[in-house]
């Protein structure tokens, strides 16, 4: 299967400091998806991206879809607390026996010291 | 607020149970999805449905039987099911399944 690589696992930062992280793969892909996930809940959608070079913003956040189509990044702005949780990339293809199936990786766990 | 409900939230069960979880969604998609999560790990895709129609079953266990009633609601029927089975169980919907999906809250299953 496609594997995703994620990075960094896990950031410690403080209140008020920017955040980077990203996914690469060894293949491409058609969409990039940025998901959230807050203990004892499911995963919210942050950014989708359909086109390679896409840069798209959802208040503090941006995610720019890499021009190889093979990675991803996302980047959060003057961080709060409330930005704590597990940050997921996942990748989608369009092919036949592909349709439906995310490809997800491994997770950013950050943390935000105020 | 997700707009994809599951049902229940917590579940336990002895290994000789059989129980069904719930999902619904009324945002008329028509791909729903059944994935397992285990702790701070990615969530694994189990089941999707397209259209009321099995498409994708990844090698899931029989003593896991999915069902779609109907456009809105997507049922997964345990029965017999092992400690190891323990995990949050999460539902998802898309428009389609080239559309990003939208996932519930979950049910965190514990098997005992």
């Amino acid at each position: 299967g496609q594997q995703l690589n994620q990075s960094p696992q896990s950031m410690f930062i403080q209140e008020g400091e920017d955040v980077s992280m990203n996914c690469t793969s060894s293949s491409i892909f058609n969409t990039w998806l940025w998901y959230k996930q807050d203990p004892g809940e499911g995963p919210v959608l942050l950014i989708a991206l359909y086109k390679a070079g896409e840069l798209t913003s959802n208040g503090r956040l941006t995610a720019q879809f890499g021009i190889t189509r093979k990675d991803s990044f996302l980047n959060i702005s003057a961080s709060i607390p409330s930005d704590v949780g597990i940050y997921f990339c996942a990748g989608q293809l369009e092919r036949g026996s592909t349709l439906g199936r995310l490809y997800f990786g491994r997770g950013t766990q950050l943390t935000v010291w105020p | 607020d997700t707009e994809v409900t599951q049902t229940p939230k917590h579940l336990v069960m002895g290994m000789t149970n059989k129980k069904s979880l719930k999902c619904e969604q009324h945002m008329g998609h028509r791909a729903m999805y059944w994935y397992k999560q285990k702790a701070k790990k990615p969530p694994e895709l189990m089941f999707v449905y397209s259209y009321e129609k099995l498409s994708i079953n990844e090698s899931v266990p029989s003593r896991f039987s999915p069902e779609c009633p109907n456009s809105s609601l997507l049922n997964l029927h345990l029965h017999a099911l092992q400690p190891e089975d323990s995990a949050l169980y999460l539902c998802a919907s898309s428009q389609d399944l080239l559309q990003p999906q939208h996932f519930g809250d979950g049910t965190r299953l514990s098997i005992l």
